[in-house]
């Protein structure tokens, strides 16, 4: 049973804190995305890789987020510092032009973060 | 500025009628839409995917419609359930997999 895995899933800590959240896309898809999702806001694309490569991450505040693929296997999302602000459902969500629908994407369960 | 609109409020009907949820949209020309649900503490599930060529498009008793002229979706389950109740997100495709998504609409069927 194909899914998209995401460690930790919850996560408290403090502000001025560094926060790693890792992805694991189904294997052998070649897009995953990172969203956010508060109830003021909703879900909101932070950035998305396409076989590994950044295509855009105009969603993401740039001094203090970054989103990178090591590997076709593992996407990291990292926040630092981290500010109560970014509380928040990070998803991981990842799709492959194989599917039967193009642009169906695959959710992962989601970190929960909080920032105190 | 562009914009993707669901109903805010929640909507309650009883089991059995049909539910009609909307999404509108602006300053777009999405080539696909699509709709998903989400469950609390979980990640949106994909429900259906309609092109800008297709009028509608059918699975079990889900309906959808899109309509480019009046940037308007509408998205149909009929004969609904109270397992039917759930946040149900309308996205929209920008170009290549860039998406964006609605605030969603909460449904709750009651029995």
């Amino acid at each position: 049973d194909a899914r998209v895995t995401q460690t930790p899933r919850d996560k408290v800590t403090e502000m001025g804190q560094e926060v790693t959240m890792r992805c694991q896309p189904i294997l052998g898809h070649n897009t995953v995305f990172w969203y956010r999702q508060t109830m003021m806001q909703g879900l909101e694309l932070l950035a998305y890789f396409r076989n590994r490569a950044p295509l855009d991450d105009s969603g993401m505040p740039k001094d203090r987020f970054s989103a990178e693929m090591p590997d076709a296997t593992l996407a990291t999302l990292k926040i630092q510092p981290s500010e109560p602000r970014d509380s928040a459902v990070y998803f991981c969500a990842s799709a492959s032009p194989g599917t039967r629908e193009p642009n169906e994407q695959f959710f992962g369960p989601g970190t929960r973060l909080t920032v105190l | 500025s562009q914009k993707i609109e669901q109903n805010s409020e929640a909507l309650n009907i009883q089991e059995g009628k049909t539910a009609t949820l909307t999404c509108n949209y602006t300053n777009y020309s999405p080539a696909y839409l699509q709709w998903y649900r989400q469950d609390p503490g979980r990640g949106p599930v994909f429900l259906l995917l309609i092109r800008e060529n297709e009028k509608e498009k059918r699975k079990e008793r889900l309906k959808v419609t899109f309509d480019t002229t009046l940037k308007q979706s509408l998205f149909h389950i009929t004969a609904s359930q109270p397992a039917d109740s759930a946040t149900y997100l309308c996205a929209l495709d920008t170009g290549g997999f860039k998406t964006i998504f609605g605030a969603g609409t909460r449904l709750f069927v009651k029995a």
